[in-house]
């Protein structure tokens, strides 16, 4: 069936450090792959996403690459902010499975100063 | 308001209870969804409209759960005979379409807590 494994957290890390968070996927056909992040008292909220292989999504200084052949997905900031702390969400829609997203367990980033 | 919205935001009942919980999409949304998210862990989908009818409701863990939507708008989630295993956050999304790439826009949930 169609998953998402992200890796577990807590990260956490110091303001301007470099941040990877990975995130790999099974699914039948070509999904669409998204990242959503929850900052704290807030709802989930899109992030960014990529629709085909080799797109890569961005927003707010984040980038995710669509890998095709390492089925993955993993998301990177070249320097984080104490505004980044947040649980970041990766997540799927199959297409052909339906059209919900399915999400991994969400990875909790705690930035400090 | 622009955004999803969902009531109540907190809801504590006793097991064996029925409770209703509701979501407003965005106006113009034509596509709705359910989902249930457990502490630690990422959203489940539990079912999903387009327009009154449920075009998907395969995510429903059983048959204690159920979801209307008459007027293809405000949408109802309904618990019968709850159980604690039903204490999470019932989270609603809305779209403009149902496609794959298209972004779904979340309420702020409402957390269900069965004593």
């Amino acid at each position: 069936g169609n998953s998402v494994t992200q890796m577990e957290g807590p990260v956490t890390l110091s303001e301007e450090a470099f941040l990877t968070i990975n995130c790999t996927y099974t699914a039948t056909g070509y999904p669409s792959l998204f990242w959503y992040v929850q900052y704290p008292g807030e709802g989930l909220q899109l992030l960014l996403k990529a629709t085909k292989a080799d797109d890569k999504g961005s927003n707010k200084g984040f980038e995710a690459t669509y890998r095709k052949e390492t089925t993955s997905f993993h998301l990177e900031k070249g320097s984080v902010q104490v505004s980044d702390s947040a649980v970041y969400f990766c997540a799927l829609i199959s297409g052909q499975a339906g059209t919900a997203l399915i999400f991994g367990k969400g990875t909790t980033l705690s930035v400090s100063s | 308001g622009a955004g999803v919205s969902q009531t109540p935001s907190n809801k504590v009942t006793e097991k064996g209870k029925y409770v209703e919980l509701r979501c407003d999409p965005i106006s113009g949304h034509t596509a709705l969804y359910w989902y249930r998210q457990s502490l630690g862990q990422g959203p489940e989908f539990l079912i999903y409209f387009q327009g009154t009818g449920a075009a998907d409701d395969s995510g429903l863990p059983n048959d204690r759960f159920f979801a209307v939507r008459p007027e293809g708008s405000v949408s109802t989630l309904k618990i019968q005979r709850t159980e604690r295993g039903d204490s999470a956050v019932y989270l609603c999304a809305s779209t403009v379409t149902s496609g794959s790439g298209a972004e779904q826009f979340f309420g702020p949930g409402t957390r269900l807590t069965v004593l």
